[in-house]
């Protein structure tokens, strides 16, 4: 059964800690994303890798960290430099880049407390 | 810079009229143009996309869009709205210069019985 899977589905952080949001794609796709979503912002773009061990910083990568060392599997950091990491967190994959869409995870929701 | 703008927050539609939500980009290549949507706390499904060839492009659930190169729009339509519609609704624009997918601000769509 081929998806992309994102876990966990809520986290809850507390100040000053760093959490890690996993992704996993079993598509065989080569390009992998990260995107928060907040209430009325849309869907903004933290990090995307093109190939392993390789990616590349969005247009909101400070306070986040990632890796790409399998194909299948791009984590997400969310470092305790994120001053508000509140948000839904989704990962998408892709098979090449440009003119193909990419699926979707089901999301993460992330809350500080 | 790559862009895409969903000028309406909101459309809403009456069950059985037809609905147009829109969505302008900005690339500076060919752009490659998506539509997606996502239900209350779940990841984005896509609908359709715009690669080349006829303007008009037909996706699932009934969706079609148009593109329009001279005024860089790719606005999605379906010409019978179904209550079970009402979503929130995204264009995305991968002009493959950057392999960045972008995304707008998204529309929530409400259809009335």
């Amino acid at each position: 059964d081929g998806g992309i899977t994102q876990s966990p589905k809520y986290l809850f952080r507390k100040e000053g800690q760093n959490v890690t949001l996993s992704c996993e794609q079993n598509l065989n796709h080569d390009a992998m994303y990260w995107y928060r979503q907040d209430p009325g912002q849309g869907l903004r773009l933290i990090y995307y890798s093109q190939i392993v061990n390789d990616f590349q910083k969005g247009d909101i990568a400070e306070g986040y960290s990632v890796s790409r060392e399998k194909k299948e599997s791009f984590p997400l950091t969310v470092t305790s430099a994120q001053k508000n990491p509140t948000a839904f967190y989704l990962c998408a994959s892709s098979i090449f880049w440009e003119n193909t869409e990419a699926f979707f995870g089901q999301g993460t929701r992330l809350t500080v407390v | 810079a790559q862009s895409v703008a969903q000028p309406e927050d909101q459309v809403n539609v009456a069950e059985g009229n037809p609905l147009t939500v829109k969505c302008t980009y900005s690339v500076s290549g060919n752009p490659y143009l998506f539509w997606y949507v996502q239900y209350p706390n779940r990841g984005l499904q896509f609908l359709l996309k715009y690669i080349t060839g006829d303007n008009l492009v037909k996706g699932s659930y009934g969706f079609e869009a148009e593109f329009n190169k001279s005024q860089t729009s790719f606005h999605l339509k379906k010409p019978s709205a179904l209550v079970s519609d009402s979503a929130l609704y995204f264009c995305a624009v991968n002009s493959g210069n950057t392999g960045k997918l972008i995304f707008g601000q998204g529309t929530t769509l409400q259809v009335k019985p």
